[in-house]
């Protein structure tokens, strides 16, 4: 089975903090996507990787940059965290040659911020 | 524009009942359509995905429809439970590979004792 971890499932930090939020996939995914998640919006692409050290914007990348330095590690980094910023965030991969529908999610970081 | 709209925002049914859910895209060029489930905390997984050739697709009790000629597509749940109780996203894709997702916002369904 596909496994994608997320390392917290919740998360406070208050405005103007440096936030780390981390994914890891255990199945030599080459694309890892970051999306966040709000009521009554649904799912928003931040930003994907096609392989280590690629990115590309997604929809919404303001106030967001990633790091992929390993191939199974996809990184989202809020700057400095604001309050517009508490949300859901969900990563995901995709295995190659599949379709981009064919996404894997891990359990999300509920992230707050104060 | 490509968008994805699904109705209804919400909907409580009683265990054992029956239940439809919507999906209207608008998304082109299509390349197949996913019904997500989401438990509260959870991240989706997928319940079932379409193409353009399919019509109907089922996953135990879940039945999946798609017309492709007026855009629609339905999640049909047949003899409820508790644990269907959770939000269900109708995902579109767009183009192939390097193609992208297009995400409604979900029907939060509860299902009651």
């Amino acid at each position: 089975d596909v496994k994608v971890t997320q390392s917290s499932r919740y998360l406070v930090k208050r405005t103007g903090e440096k936030v780390f939020l981390e994914c890891v996939q255990d199945m030599d995914h080459e694309n890892m996507f970051w999306y966040r998640q709000d009521p009554g919006l649904g799912l928003r692409l931040i930003y994907f990787s096609y392989d280590v050290k690629m990115k590309e914007k997604g929809d919404i990348p303001e106030g967001y940059s990633v790091s992929r330095e390993k191939k199974e590690r996809f990184s989202l980094i809020l700057e400095s965290a604001s309050t517009n910023q508490t949300s859901m965030y969900l990563c995901a991969s995709k295995p190659p040659g599949q379709g981009v529908s064919t996404q894997y999610f891990g359990p999300g970081t509920r992230l707050t911020v104060l | 524009k490509n968008q994805v709209e699904q109705s209804p925002q919400s909907l409580i049914i009683l265990e054992g009942k029956n239940c439809t859910l919507q999906c209207n895209y608008t998304v082109s060029p299509f390349s197949n359509l996913r019904w997500y489930k989401q438990d509260t905390g959870r991240g989706p997984v997928s319940l079932t995905i379409m193409t353009f050739s399919e019509n109907t697709k089922s996953n135990g009790r879940y039945t999946a429809t798609l017309d492709a000629d007026t855009k629609q597509s339905s999640l049909h749940i047949t003899a409820s439970q508790l644990s269907d109780s959770a939000s269900y996203i109708c995902v579109v894709s767009a183009g192939s590979t390097l193609g992208r997702l297009y995400f409604g916002r979900g029907t939060q369904l509860t299902v009651w004792p």
